[in-house]
């Protein structure tokens, strides 16, 4: 069992926006602003989408975003497209004992 | 371009111990934190180990504390991971990671491609 819980799975049409939750704790996600979130397809390695909650990476479409709500963070997908198709996962810092965790993963699957 | 490297994998008894490394380019290696981090077949990230600029601070996870040292080699513009007691549920595709920061937990902006460990008798 993952400490940050995120949906398994979620679908969405090309155009359409989706949000993917991530839920913590007051030990991690509630409190620090440091949430990241990343993309992986099959076979290949994670890449950086979001960080700090709500940051982009140069490079990263301005069509991801995050944000954040008390214990629960969100990565929104807007205009969905063929190539957003994939795994991914939300990361926290979670103090001087834990250090950091993921959530389990959400496969994307845009119809 | 940032590349990382990672080697060192293999099939290992359980028990046995194996030494993972990471070979590191195209940044200035000894200026940012770097991690571990693996993931079972068909399963989800974990984080494993981190390691700031200069070994000065250091953290893992609780399932690999106490059989696993991370450590560096700036320069060698290397990372590695000693990984001691192996158990089953330590086979995992392994990667190293690099931190934006200099002593930071996350995030983890470049990744390798990662080297695969099996633990199995």
């Amino acid at each position: 069992q993952s400490a940050l819980t995120q949906p398994a799975s979620v679908s969405g049409s090309p155009g359409q926006s989706i949000t993917i939750s991530c839920t913590g704790t007051s030990s991690d996600v509630g409190s620090y602003n440091l949430v990241s979130w990343y993309q992986q397809h099959p076979g290949k390695a994670p890449k950086l989408m979001i960080y700090e909650g709500s940051k982009r990476p140069s490079g990263v479409s301005n069509r991801f975003s995050g944000s954040k709500s008390g214990n629960t963070a969100s990565l929104t997908i807007s205009g969905l497209q063929a190539e957003d198709e994939a795994d991914y996962y939300c990361c926290s810092y979670a103090g001087s004992s834990t250090y950091v965790v993921f959530g389990g993963g959400t496969k994307l699957t845009v119809l | 371009e940032v590349q990382l490297v990672e080697s060192g994998g293999g099939l290992v008894q359980p028990g046995r111990s194996l030494r993972l490394s990471c070979a590191a380019s195209g940044f200035t290696f000894d200026d940012y934190a770097m991690h571990w981090v693996r993931q079972a077949p068909g399963k989800g990230l974990e984080w494993v180990s981190g390691i700031s600029w200069n070994s000065g601070s250091i953290g893992y996870a609780d399932s690999v504390k106490g059989r696993f040292t991370i450590s560096r080699d700036n320069a060698k513009n290397s990372l590695y991971l000693q990984m001691n007691s192996l158990r089953a549920e330590d086979t995992a595709l392994y990667y190293c990671a690099k931190d934006p920061h200099s002593s930071g937990w996350t995030p983890f902006d470049y990744w390798g491609q990662g080297t695969l460990v099996t633990v199995s008798s």
